[in-house]
């Protein structure tokens, strides 16, 4: 059975600090990794995804992961955090070959302080 | 980017009630619909798979006549709640699946349901 971590319950920041998150999985098959960001009272907007190639991604508002296969690791990371980066973030993995139902991570509350 | 409804945005009902809640796919069809739970300041559970034209497929644990999911539509999935209970309180969040087959969903914007 698939499952995924994210060890950081939260994480407080400073502005312009830098910031990672951390994802690991488990998996029997090979998976495809997401990374969501959900603002309170609002549904999840995918920030970035890994489906295959090169194993760093960028996506949306400056964050980029990167895929780790050994590690069996998709840590989010962003170079400099803005005050409206503040948010909880969902890592999740869905397996090759299935109807795309994802398994989600408990999520990181990222808070970022003046 | 693709767009996803949810409606109501916001429910208060009375126990023993069946609430409905409508998830839309605004500007693509989606063969395959997700409906998730979230309880406060916790991670997204799924209940069920959604196909277009079948029954859906619960997860273990989701009583299936208790969550009633219809996908009449390739635009429509509808998960009505019925004999609604206080414990059924929680955040119902909707998704639909890229039909172009890149492996995304799209999230609906969630529906607050409060069960008195």
């Amino acid at each position: 059975a698939q499952s995924v971590t994210q060890l950081d319950s939260q994480v407080p920041v400073f502005e312009e600090a830098p910031v990672e998150l951390r994802c690991n999985y488990s998996s029997s098959v090979s998976v495809y990794l997401f990374w969501y960001v959900q603002y309170p009272n609002q549904g999840l907007q995918l920030l970035l995804k890994y489906l295959s190639g090169s194993t760093l991604v960028k996506g949306i508002n400056g964050f980029e992961a990167e895929f780790n296969k050994s590690q069996t690791s998709f840590h989010l990371r962003k170079p400099s955090v803005h005050i409206s980066d503040t948010a909880e973030y969902f890592c999740a993995v869905s397996e090759w070959g299935s109807q795309g139902n994802l398994i989600f991570g408990k999520g990181t509350k990222l808070s970022v302080k003046p | 980017g693709a767009v996803v409804s949810q409606h109501p945005s916001r429910v208060i009902c009375k126990s023993g009630t069946s609430v409905k809640i409508e998830c839309r796919s605004l500007d693509f069809q989606a063969t395959t619909m997700f409906w998730y739970r979230q309880f406060p300041k916790q991670s997204l559970m799924l209940m069920a798979t959604s196909n277009e034209g079948s029954k859906a497929t619960y997860e273990q644990g989701v009583e299936k006549d208790k969550f009633l999911i219809n996908h009449a539509s390739l635009t429509l999935s509808t998960l009505t709640v019925t004999s609604a209970h206080p414990e059924d309180s929680s955040f119902y969040i909707c998704s639909a699946r890229d039909p172009s087959g890149k492996e995304t969903q799209y999230f609906g914007p969630g529906t607050r349901l409060l069960v008195l």
